[in-house]
């Protein structure tokens, strides 16, 4: 069955430090993966997807397809960063449908 | 920029109540979806469309309904309102379907409390 486990509900960092979100997925195919992040009072958006190979905000993530992660990193962590991440998945029916499946949420506290 | 707007950002029911959430889109997107946002949870599915008055169970379904009778508006309808529907409920829309999968936008959710 496809699934999306994010390990940490909480991640707590100081300002500056590096940031490891950590998701894992489980899906026999090529899956779409995705970063998805809500700010507080502010409604859930996309933070970046697997296929385009881009940087936002200075997040990056990679697909390591051996170990099915998706990890979101950034190098030094800035206060507002603070928000509540969600990895999300989607297998070849999300093509059809784009149907997504999320992880239960890390969320991500940077203090000063 | 695309909009996704919701009914109500809160609301109070009794248990037993008929409750409708509303959800409105206005860059004519074909897929709408339906989730229930709950603390350690996550987002879970609870109904999607992908055209007019076309509809499809996501994975928790009980207890609920929908209704797309027109593209741009998905209404969820709780028939019966029970304590455990308790929740914040996320709307959001996507665009087409087939290719990569797009990005879903994502309305400021309602937040119902059950008595």
């Amino acid at each position: 069955a496809q699934r999306v486990t994010q390990p940490e509900k909480l991640l707590s960092v100081f300002k500056g430090a590096p940031v490891e979100l950590k998701c894992n997925y489980s899906y026999s195919g090529s899956p779409e993966l995705f970063w998805y992040v809500q700010y507080s009072r502010q409604r859930l958006q996309l933070l970046l997807r697997h296929i385009s190979r881009e940087s936002i905000k200075g997040f990056t993530a990679d697909l390591n397809k051996g170990e099915t992660s998706f990890h979101l990193k950034k190098p030094f962590a800035q206060e507002e960063d603070s928000a509540m991440y969600y990895c999300a998945l989607s297998g070849a029916w999300g093509g059809a449908t784009n149907k997504l499946i999320f992880g239960t949420g890390t969320l991500l506290a940077v203090q000063p | 920029d695309v909009k996704v707007t919701q009914s109500s950002r809160y609301l109070v029911k009794r248990t037993g109540e008929k409750v409708f959430l509303e959800c409105v889109q206005d860059m004519d997107h074909e897929n709408m979806f339906w989730y229930r946002q709950d603390p350690g949870l996550g987002l879970r599915l609870i109904y999607f469309s992908y055209d007019v008055k076309m509809k499809e169970k996501g994975d928790i379904p009980e207890g609920y309904s929908v209704s797309r009778e027109k593209k741009e508006r998905f209404s969820l309808i709780l028939e019966s309102a029970s304590t455990n529907q308790t929740s914040m409920y996320l709307c959001a829309s996507s665009k087409g379907k087939g290719g990569s999968v797009k990005t879903q936008y994502f309305g400021p959710g309602t937040r119902l409390l059950v008595l």
